[in-house]
């Protein structure tokens, strides 16, 4: 089966420090692959998605994600954490399953 | 603009009650799904709908079943409540090639 492995159900870092969520897919072929942050009693919305045009691709607030096909990676970055950033978030895997990961839930601290 | 619509956002069961989840969109997608989420286990699919008039399977459908009722609209049926469903379930859909799926708000579902 066709899988998504998230390294950390928790990640820590200081505000202004790089964020690192990890992301490891299982596939034969370059899947679609997406990551989606979810808020405090919210639903999940996308801060990026990964279609085959780029492999370095960028999001909303500030995050990005490169795909590494060697690595069947998808680790998602941003440069300086914000204490806004603070939420669970979730990387994915699409075809007509969409299949999610476990999560990292993200802290930032002051 | 709605996006995707859930009904009811929060619903408290006694073993062995039904209930039906509604989910509605309006962005005329093709697929649509309901997810279950709790705490260290992500988001796990339940059943999907590739388009209208077809569903199936996926990782956790025991205790569950689904109907397309139309393109907007996909159910989800839990016939005999169990403690064990108690979760967050969510429904989402999706276009067609890459593109992403969109979430509603969810259903916070507890069961006594």
């Amino acid at each position: 089966a066709q899988s998504v492995t998230q390294l950390g159900s928790h990640v820590s870092v200081s505000e202004g420090a790089l964020v690192l969520l990890r992301c490891n897919y299982s596939s034969s072929v370059p899947p679609y692959l997406f990551w989606y942050v979810q808020y405090p009693n919210q639903g999940l919305q996308l801060l990026l998605k990964y279609t085959s045009a780029a492999t370095l691709v960028k999001g909303i607030n500030g995050f990005e994600a490169e795909f590494k096909k060697s690595e069947t990676s998808f680790h998602l970055t941003k440069p300086s954490a914000h204490m806004s950033d603070a939420a669970e978030y979730f990387c994915a895997r699409g075809g007509n399953m969409l299949t999610f990961g476990g999560g990292t839930r993200l802290m930032v601290k002051p | 603009n709605a996006g995707v619509t859930q009904t009811p956002k929060f619903q408290v069961l006694k073993t062995g009650q039904s209930m039906t989840l509604q989910c509605a969109q309006d962005m005329n997608h093709n697929s649509m799904y309901w997810y279950r989420q709790d705490p260290g286990m992500g988001l796990r699919l339940i059943y999907y709908s590739a388009s209208e008039g077809t569903t199936d399977k996926g990782e956790v459908p025991n205790g569950y079943n689904v109907s397309r009722l139309n393109k907007r609209e996909f159910s989800l049926r839990l016939e005999s409540a169990a403690p064990s469903q108690t979760s967050v379930y969510f429904c989402a859909s999706r276009g067609t090639g890459g593109t992403e799926a969109f979430f509603g708000q969810g259903t916070r579902l507890t069961v006594v």
